[in-house]
């Protein structure tokens, strides 16, 4: 069985520019979180998605922004990219929310 | 003001010792526990949950114990090996709100040959 799919795994961008990145989730699992991950801040949730709804978002800027589709894959989007927004993005996948929730292997994102 | 890395705090055990890593939570509410194990260039990795319904959970070489009257979870690893060193986090979720985990700092574990 498949696990969760993040691609790309490595991106470069330039401060100003727009990302999107990509999450396939196990295939069943409908709820689809995501987070970023840095150094002096550990892991912070930034929201999820179940049934293509945003159920939960944390405390980011609106610069950042997701969406689910019908086949529970899931994108997020990071516009006007500052330095402070480079970080490894982890999504993660359940099949409920209160089941167990499994993570990619991140797409580390550079802002130069 | 300066962006400082986190502390971690690290835990250094033998090959082969049982290893014990602590976890304070802070949301009185929140029901369901997981503690994951990051390797270096990788993304956390499940290792078992518990729910508040349970004080203790056993897997292959895990035990996860639950106390909520003073909000504390801990993972214990017994016989610890070279490929358990990574950087463990435990995780907590209020079913009640959707899918959100809040993550501690994480615990460094070394394990020495």
């Amino acid at each position: 069985k498949a696990g969760v799919t993040q691609t790309p795994r490595y991106l470069i961008k330039t401060r100003g520019q727009q990302v999107t990145l990509s999450c396939s989730p196990i295939s069943g699992h409908r709820s689809v979180s995501w987070y970023q991950q840095t150094p002096g801040q550990g892991l912070q949730f930034l929201f999820e998605y179940f049934s293509e709804t945003q159920r939960n978002k944390g405390n980011f800027p609106g610069r950042f922004s997701g969406r689910q589709f019908s086949n529970s894959r899931s994108e997020m989007n990071v516009s006007t990219l500052e330095l402070g927004d480079s970080a490894l993005y982890l999504c993660a996948s359940s099949r409920h929310e209160n089941t167990e929730a499994f993570f990619g292997q991140g797409t580390r994102l550079t802002v130069v | 003001g300066e962006n400082v890395g986190l502390h971690l705090p690290t835990l250094s055990v033998q090959e082969g010792d049982n290893s014990i890593i602590n976890c304070a939570y802070s949301n009185s509410a929140s029901d369901y526990f997981i503690w994951y194990k990051q390797e270096s260039g990788k993304g956390p990795q499940f290792i078992i949950d518990i729910r508040s319904n349970m004080d203790k959970r056993q897997g292959q070489r895990v035990t996860v114990l639950l106390n909520k009257t003073v909000k504390h979870l801990s993972l214990q690893i017994a016989a610890t090996q070279p490929g358990d060193s990574a950087v463990y986090f435990c995780a907590e979720n209020n079913e009640g709100s959707a899918r959100q985990l809040t993550f501690g700092s994480g615990t460094q574990l070394t394990v020495l040959p």
